[in-house]
């Protein structure tokens, strides 16, 4: 059992598209973490996101910490395909390990 | 422009032959984490080491696989014998701290293939 689900599991799309994934669990989140992951490379940290309500930008993505603190999503405007990658949410422990969704696939085409 | 390395890149093995892979964290980082990667279950956490001190390695084989931090430099993961369902990406990662809200610096992993 996904202590984190993550939809859709694939997005295909065409560039200057708008699109938003999302990322659930049925508990309470402490913090919340965006990664990108390349081919061919680990994740790379997009974004923290602590407080419930909270909205954090990074150019053209927008992450959302839902009020209760168990959702998240992630709104990109204007898809390019330099933003293809695997997105992964993580769930923050007070121990410092992180519990990863299975990630959502993104394909951007030109 | 520090990284996380991990050696090698790509390994391909027959099975029952001993893997090692392994993993410099970045310096000054006290916290190194072992992930393996497929398309059935994602990223899992495998082991994690604080200070060189192993604090969890319930996710892990006990078996097959061994992970250690002979120094703060180096963290290695082990499996002997190896199995066809080795075959995945490990990730190793380094970072600071002892909260969830820490940052993760992620390698650029071992690809494993066991024949």
């Amino acid at each position: 059992t996904q202590l984190l689900e993550q939809s859709p599991q694939f997005l295909s799309i065409q560039e200057g598209e708008n699109l938003t994934v999302y990322c659930n669990s049925s508990s309470v989140f402490s913090s919340l973490q965006w990664y990108r992951q390349e081919p061919g490379e680990g994740p790379v940290l997009l974004v923290t996101v602590v407080t419930g309500g909270e909205v954090k930008k990074l150019k053209r993505l927008t992450f959302q910490f839902g009020d209760a603190r168990k959702d998240s999503s992630l709104h990109i405007t204007a898809a390019q395909p330099g933003d293809t990658g695997l997105y992964l949410c993580a769930l923050g422990s007070t121990l410092g390990r992180l519990y990863f969704g299975r990630g959502t696939q993104l394909t951007v085409w030109p | 422009d520090a990284r996380v390395t991990q050696t090698p890149r790509d390994k391909v093995t027959e099975m029952g032959q001993e893997v090692t892979m392994r993993c410099q964290p970045i310096l000054g980082h006290n916290t190194v984490f072992w992930y393996r990667q497929t398309m059935m279950q994602g990223l899992e956490l495998l082991a994690y080491f604080r200070n060189r001190a192993p604090l969890d390695d319930s996710g892990m084989p006990k078996d097959r696989f061994s992970a250690e931090m002979p120094d703060a430099t180096l963290a290695t993961l082990k499996i002997q014998p190896s199995e066809p369902r080795d075959s995945a990406v490990y990730f190793c990662a380094s970072g600071l701290g002892t909260s969830g809200y820490n940052e993760q610096f992620f390698g650029p992993g071992t690809r494993l293939t066991v024949l």
